[in-house]
């Protein structure tokens, strides 16, 4: 079963504090997506990663590509109320036209 | 359009009654996904088209649930017979394939929240 497993599932922090969520899987994906939804609405993609090894940023948001392509991590420096969402890594396997999402981190800032 | 648009926001049937949930997906889309969202976190996934075809379904639990994607109309996910366990938010993705990623980024429509009584 490929799965990919989310940690921590939930998370409350102070707005200001930096934050990890960390994506894993025992098998290789071609690329990673992490996406954010936030209640009552869909997810929305924030960024993709290809390369093992890669850094993406997006302005307070740090995305990395494990070097072997099974994990990731997103890391959230100062992080603000607006923050608050439901986080979500997914990706496709290698060599399948699958595409599996992790099992969620639920991070709430609080003002 | 430049959004996945999904119909109806809310649907309430009686155990038993027949589902149809519709997604029109952002156009040049070539793919559509579907997806469950049960508890609040997890997604499982049901269905996927590449155009009008079926491209992945191992998701689907067949014997109550299809789908469709028609030319030039919006796609379509059908319950019949629903049961309690069906109350969930379903989305639709669509969806490019990148050969260079080799990943389908995916855009979510808002959802349809099924609630089964």
């Amino acid at each position: 079963t490929q799965l990919l497993e989310q940690s921590p599932q939930f998370l409350s922090i102070q707005e200001g504090e930096n934050l990890t969520v960390y994506c894993n899987s025992s098998s290789v994906f071609s690329s990673l997506q992490w996406y954010r939804q936030e209640p009552g609405e869909g997810p929305v993609l924030l960024v993709t990663v290809v390369t093992g090894g890669e850094v993406k940023k997006l302005k307070r948001l740090t995305f990395q590509f494990g070097d072997a392509r099974k994990d990731s991590s997103l890391h959230i420096t100062a992080a603000q109320p607006g923050d608050t969402g439901l986080y979500l890594c997914a990706g496709p396997p290698s060599g399948t036209y699958k595409y599996i999402f992790g099992t969620g981190t639920r991070l709430k800032v609080l003002a | 359009g430049e959004e996945v648009a999904q119909t109806p926001k809310h649907l309430v049937r009686g155990e038993g009654q027949k589902a149809k949930l519709y997604c029109a997906p952002i156009k040049g889309h070539s793919y559509v996904f579907w997806y469950q969202q049960v508890l609040k976190n997890e997604f499982k996934f049901l269905i996927s088209f590449q155009n009008e075809n079926v491209f992945d379904e191992t998701g689907m639990p067949k014997e109550r649930f299809s789908a469709k994607c028609l030319p030039n109309s919006p796609c379509s996910l059908e319950i019949q017979a629903t049961k309690l366990e069906d109350s969930a938010v379903y989305f639709c993705a669509s969806s490019q394939y990148d050969m260079v990623a080799s990943s389908y980024e995916q855009y979510f429509g808002p959802g349809t929240r099924l609630t089964v009584t």
